[in-house]
C-alpha cells in the first residue's frame, strides 16, 4: 500500500469554524489531490498540487483553500465551515513515471459540520 | 471536458454468477482508464488500468476490463463473483497535464448467497 495518511480521520465541528485536514505521504510523489465524496456524486476534485507551492483549483473549490510547503504534506483548509461541506474527504497521490496517472488514495477523513 | 458515466447505481448478483459493470467515457484523445473499488469505510483501491496496447486488461481479484474505442466504453467483468466482491466500484478517466482524473458516480454491487 502507498504510504498515505490523513488526519484527523473523523471530525465534528460547528458552522463557521475553521478546519484543516492534513494529508501526509512517504512516497515522494509529485502530485497530490484532495477530493470529496458524496452520495450520488462519486469523487469530485477540490484542489490539486503539482509541486511544492504549486496548486490549482478543481471542480468544487469554492470555500476551500490548500497549501503545500513540503513535498510530503498537502493541507486542505475550510476557512469557515458550512453544513454543505459535510462529506468524506480523500487525499490521493500520483507520480508521472510514463505509465499514466494512476492515483493512490488515503483512508479518508469523515467531516461533519453541525 | 472529460466525463464518465456509470449507468447502473446498484447491481445485485448471486454468488458464483458472472458480473459486468458498465462504464462510458467522454474524452477527445486516447484516454487513461481506471477501475477502482471501495469497500465500506475504506479508501479506493485500484483494480486495473488501461493506458495503451492490448484492449483487454487484467486486474487484481480476478477482474478484467475491455476498452472499446468505437463504443467509448470500458466495462468491468468478472466470471464468478464472490461475496467479498460486494463493494462500490468507480470507473475513472484521466488525462495528461497534471494527471487529473474524473470519476464516475459509482456502482454499488450487492452479492446474494
Amino acid at each position: 500500500d502507498a504510504g498515505i495518511t490523513q488526519s484527523p480521520r473523523h471530525k465534528v465541528t460547528e458552522t463557521g469554524t475553521p478546519v484543516t485536514l492534513r494529508c501526509h505521504q512517504t512516497e515522494n510523489h509529485r502530485y497530490m489531490y484532495w477530493y470529496r465524496q458524496d452520495p450520488g456524486h462519486g469523487l469530485r476534485l477540490i484542489h490539486y498540487s503539482y509541486g511544492v507551492k504549486d496548486t490549482d483549483k478543481g471542480e468544487v473549490s469554492d470555500g476551500y483553500s490548500v497549501s503545500r510547503s513540503k513535498t510530503e504534506d498537502f493541507l486542505l483548509t475550510l476557512e469557515s465551515a458550512t453544513s454543505s461541506q459535510t462529506s468524506v474527504y480523500f487525499c490521493a497521490i500520483s507520480s508521472r513515471d510514463g505509465r499514466g496517472n494512476e492515483q493512490f488514495f488515503g483512508p479518508g477523513t469523515r467531516l461533519t459540520v453541525l | 471536458a472529460q466525463s464518465v458515466t456509470q449507468p447502473d447505481i446498484h447491481i445485485t448478483v448471486s454468488e458464483g454468477a458472472s458480473l459486468e459493470l458498465r462504464c462510458n467515457y467522454s474524452y477527445g484523445a486516447t484516454p487513461y482508464l481506471f477501475w477502482y473499488v471501495q469497500s465500506p469505510g475504506q479508501g479506493l483501491q485500484l483494480l486495473l488500468k488501461y493506458f495503451s496496447g492490448d484492449t483487454l486488461v487484467q486486474g487484481i481479484k480476478g477482474f478484467e476490463a475491455e476498452f472499446k474505442r468505437s463504443q467509448s466504453s470500458f466495462n468491468l467483468r468478472k466470471p464468478s463473483v464472490h461475496w467479498s466482491d460486494a463493494a462500490e466500484y468507480f470507473c475513472a478517466v484521466g488525462s495528461g497535464g497534471y494527471q487529473k482524473v474524473t470519476f464516475g458516480t459509482g456502482t454499488k454491487l450487492q452479492v446474494i448467497p
